[in-house]
């Protein structure tokens, strides 16, 4: 158990429609990422918080959007959902910004993922 | 940009035999760290192990090890007396070496199936 939670595990919705995910960093992690993990794309970067601040964004689509709360939760929102959006969804968190030194302050720790169905 | 290859889609060991899954990467930074990580049936992404750029010593976690070759930009994964727990596909993984705070984004490969047969 890495320590990062994810909800919901599953979710099944229809083309058009949005969800929310939601995200909980290891305790004290400052730093939160999201990735997506399809079939054709592979994993991809999409975004990166850092302590409620937007850091990093990577191949997001404008549909997509996320924050992080003043609770260091994350949540990332997907509208105007299309199938090709079907994937699974990582948050993970790292101690960056905590102290510590190199590897150990930046390496990410995955949450279990949710699996975005769109039908 | 970097680019992290995996050229090996499929690999297949017998228990408590030894397999190696090889890496390579592109970069032009100096400061970087490199991952593998394991994803088993599960889809669970666990960290296997790290190594830092600037360490010329490889890593060692338990029964895995890593070759890390900063010339020749690869670095590939030693699994020794491989158990039918460590089937899986197997990720490399490239992080920019960031300062307090800043973006440090994964940058994967396409990954490594490893079957473990009895």
């Amino acid at each position: 158990d890495s320590g990062v939670t994810q909800t919901p595990k599953h979710l099944i919705t229809a083309t058009g429609q949005r969800v929310t995910l939601r995200c909980s960093p290891r305790s004290g992690d400052l730093s939160v990422y999201w990735y997506q993990q399809s079939l054709d794309q592979g994993l991809q970067f999409l975004i990166q918080y850092y302590n409620g601040e937007e850091r990093a964004k990577g191949n997001i689509l404008e549909r997509f959007s996320a924050q992080q709360f003043p609770d260091l939760h994350s949540e990332l929102n997907l509208s105007s959902l299309e199938l090709g959006d079907s994937a699974l969804y990582f948050c993970a968190s790292s101690p960056t910004g905590r102290g510590g030194s190199g590897g150990a302050r930046d390496t990410q720790y995955f949450g279990p993922g949710t699996r975005l169905t769109v039908l | 940009a970097q680019t992290v290859t995996q050229s090996q889609p499929e690999m297949s060991v017998q228990e408590a035999e030894t397999v190696t899954l090889s890496c390579t990467y592109d970069t032009s930074e100096n400061n970087y760290y490199l991952f593998w990580y394991k994803q088993p049936p599960s889809r669970q992404m666990i960290l296997v192990i790290r190594q830092e750029a600037y360490k010329q010593q490889n890593a060692t976690e338990n029964r895995f090890s890593v070759n890390f070759q900063k010339a020749a930009k690869s670095f590939s994964l030693k699994i020794s007396d491989s158990q039918l727990g460590d089937t899986a596909m197997y990720f490399c993984a490239f992080m920019k070496h960031g300062n307090t705070g800043t973006a440090s984004k994964l940058t994967f490969g396409t990954g490594t199936r490893l079957q473990v047969t009895l």
